[in-house]
């Protein structure tokens, strides 16, 4: 079964590093999201794209925070330079909206931890 | 902004006996699409079942079944015949039509032996 994929699973970093966290979304989808959990708490939308560009964001998603789709495969969140709150789960999901279901596909997660 | 309301933070239950989770939301929207997630200690994000708001029949899934009440916005989630590897954090998560998840802040449900 298709499925999403996330790397890496687990990634410690210090405090102002750059962190880059991979998604590879289901192949015949068109539209990617990144959704973030702190410890303990609700999981929470941070962005969606879609041909390329951004189709809506949340105020969490600040300058700190890119995404891209370098190749036809790969769908990558960075942060820029990390701070001690954003560790947490980051979960990329992907769909296909032309589908009646309206499921979200997720991955895994990426635990980010910031020291 | 939709609001999804999970008023139980933790359930209790015996194996084989059933639970019933609570949801509620807010929305002014007529179509739209909701969900229940699990989420079990591995912290990966598991579709349960899910519910289109045009359909009146409620959506069923082996054990887990809804109770989709769209005039009062209730969507509660009944697992039955309870198994252990069904401990878990719940999520009721609620989509619009731009396809964005809302989701509520979990019930921690733990199967007891």
């Amino acid at each position: 079964e298709p499925e999403v994929t996330q790397t890496p699973s687990h990634q410690v970093t210090q405090m102002g590093q750059e962190v880059i966290l991979r998604c590879v979304p289901i192949s015949n989808h068109l539209y990617f999201y990144w959704y973030r959990q702190i410890l303990g708490q609700k999981v929470e939308f941070l962005v969606s794209f879609y041909n390329n560009e951004i189709s809506e964001k949340s105020e969490i998603f600040d300058d700190q925070f890119s995404v891209e789709r370098p190749d036809g495969s790969n769908f990558t969140l960075k942060i820029r330079s990390t701070k001690l709150e954003d560790s947490a789960m980051y979960f990329c999901a992907s769909s296909e909206r032309n589908s009646n279901t309206g499921e979200l596909f997720f991955g895994e997660g990426s635990r980010l931890t910031v020291l | 902004a939709q609001t999804v309301t999970q008023s139980q933070p933790e359930m209790s239950v015996q194996e084989a006996e059933t639970v019933t989770l609570s949801c509620t939301y807010d929305t002014s929207e007529s179509n739209y699409y909701l969900f229940w997630y699990k989420q079990p200690p591995s912290r990966q994000m598991i579709l349960v079942i899910r519910q289109e708001a045009y359909k009146q029949q409620n959506a069923t899934e082996n054990r887990f079944s809804v109770n989709f009440q769209k005039a009062a916005k209730s969507f509660s989630l009944k697992i039955s015949d309870s198994q252990l590897g069904d401990t878990a954090m719940y999520f009721c998560a609620f989509m619009r039509n731009d396809y964005k998840l809302s989701f509520g802040a979990g019930t921690t449900v733990t199967v007891r032996a």
